[in-house]
């Protein structure tokens, strides 16, 4: 049973525009929320995080929102870059529970010049 | 400051075999945990190590073992290795900051190929 789910295994944009990668999850007791970014022959680097008490957290470039009663999260990224080509991962922890995160599959994002 | 390493980097082994990989954590870091991605899927939580002990473990057989040193590093071992045990082993580092809930690093992972 997947608990953190996301539905598309890669999305293509144009460099400049917006990318939204989309995370869902079954789990109500999750309730901090983290994307990753990976490249290839790399470990996963911190993106940006978000907890239930939010529903919108912004850095730069990226923007992550928060619907928990749509158990749903968005990573948006605003503009698109080259460099942002990556595999994307969304993961989710109950706070009380240590730092066992439980991961999406990924979405592979291809940034287009 | 040196970020997350793991050793090594690739590794090929036969069915039934052991292994053992090994990770020193972030400067400043206690507490390390370990993941599995198989290719194509996301990282999948194996177990975490504070001091010294084991304090939460993923849905992986007893076959999947761990130790933590006193200077925080650790090792994966995994006994009676089969093909399906062929993986990235990520290594995450983090602190176990009191009301905090702190963001896990990322080594780069050993790639194991069981033959």
């Amino acid at each position: 049973d997947q608990q953190v789910k996301q539905n598309s295994p890669s999305l293509s944009v144009q460099e400049g525009r917006i990318s939204i990668l989309n995370c869902d999850y079954t789990n109500s007791m999750f309730d901090y929320f983290l994307w990753y970014k990976k490249y290839p022959a790399e470990g996963p680097t911190f993106l940006i995080s978000i907890s239930s008490i939010k529903d919108k957290n912004e850095d730069g470039r990226f923007t992550v929102f928060l619907n928990k009663s749509a158990k749903h999260l968005s990573l948006h990224i605003v503009p698109s870059q080259p460099g942002d080509s990556a595999v994307y991962f969304c993961a989710a922890s109950e706070y009380n529970y240590g730092q066992n995160f439980v991961f999406g599959p990924g979405t592979r994002l291809s940034v287009l010049p | 400051d040196a970020g997350v390493t793991q050793s090594p980097t690739h590794l090929i082994k036969t069915r039934g075999q052991q292994v053992t990989l090994r990770c020193s954590p972030k400067s400043g870091h206690d507490t390390v945990s370990w993941y599995q991605q198989a290719l194509g899927q996301g990282p999948q939580f194996i177990f975490q190590y504070y001091e010294e002990e084991e304090r939460q473990r993923g849905n992986f057989p007893d076959r999947f073992s761990g130790h933590q040193f006193p200077n925080y590093s650790s090792e994966l071992n995994v006994n009676a290795l089969l093909l399906g045990d062929s993986a990235l082993y990520l290594c995450a580092s983090s602190s176990q900051g009191r009301g905090s809930l702190e963001t896990q690093y990322f080594g780069p992972g050993t790639r194991l190929l069981v033959l």
